[in-house]
């Protein structure tokens, strides 16, 4: 079973609408990723934290995505203006160091309408 | 353009067969991951073999690294039903970047 908490499961937004989706990384990682997973099962990284630092974050993000890691918090993921495109599986995954395991939740489910 | 790429879309086989997906990539790599993606679900590790290993074991996994044709393989012997899964390779980049490129995956159906 997946340490990796993400929350909701299941998203479904109107175009245009704020959609915001919450991890929980597994206790004692400090390095966090968000990948979105198309039908296609393709992943795109969207970005990644260090103990609350950006690392790397594609330039997509800097636009309607916004994303962070607060220390004590759940990480969360933010559309401020949610797009038909939008509509895919985001995963969060935490790890111990940057280039090891990635540890997966089960994902958020982001149907947009 | 995909850095990491499964080299099949689909594979079937009977349950108790052997299976073998294949990877290849397109930069210089650290270390190389295979995961597994059941139905529903995140996905999980299964093996991580470093640029300078050529082999790796995981109880009925093994994965191959070749880094001169930059290409993987990961096969499956005695598959079981619960195997049915998509399968991905998913590479870092030795650039300094700490990300991760995954193939589309392979769709492994075992059959019974």
């Amino acid at each position: 079973n997946s340490k990796v908490i993400q929350t909701p499961r299941y998203l479904v937004k109107g175009q245009g609408q704020k959609a915001k989706m919450r991890c929980i990384p597994e206790k004692g990682h400090p390095v966090v990723f968000w990948y979105q997973q198309n039908k296609n099962n393709e992943f795109k990284f969207l970005i990644n934290f260090q103990n609350q630092e950006v690392l790397q974050q594609i330039d997509m993000t800097e636009k309607r995505f916004s994303a962070e890691c607060p220390s004590n918090s759940p990480c969360s993921l933010e559309i401020q203006s949610s797009e038909a495109g939008d509509s895919a599986l985001y995963l969060c995954a935490s790890s111990l160091d940057n280039n090891e395991r990635l540890f997966f939740g089960h994902g958020t489910k982001l149907s947009v309408l | 353009s995909q850095l990491a790429e499964e080299n099949s879309w689909a594979l079937s086989v009977h349950e108790g067969e052997s299976v073998t997906v294949n990877c290849s990539y397109k930069t210089s790599i650290t270390a190389l991951q295979w995961y597994r993606q059941k139905s529903g679900k995140g996905p999980a590790q299964l093996i991580l073999i470093r640029s300078n290993e050529r082999e790796k074991r995981n109880g009925r996994l093994r994965a191959t690294l070749d880094t001169s044709s930059q290409s993987s393989s990961l096969s499956i012997t005695a598959t079981r039903c619960e195997d049915t899964a998509v399968y991905f390779c998913a590479t870092d980049t030795n650039t300094g970047y700490q990300n991760f490129y995954f193939g589309k995956g392979t769709s492994l159906t075992v059959i019974p």
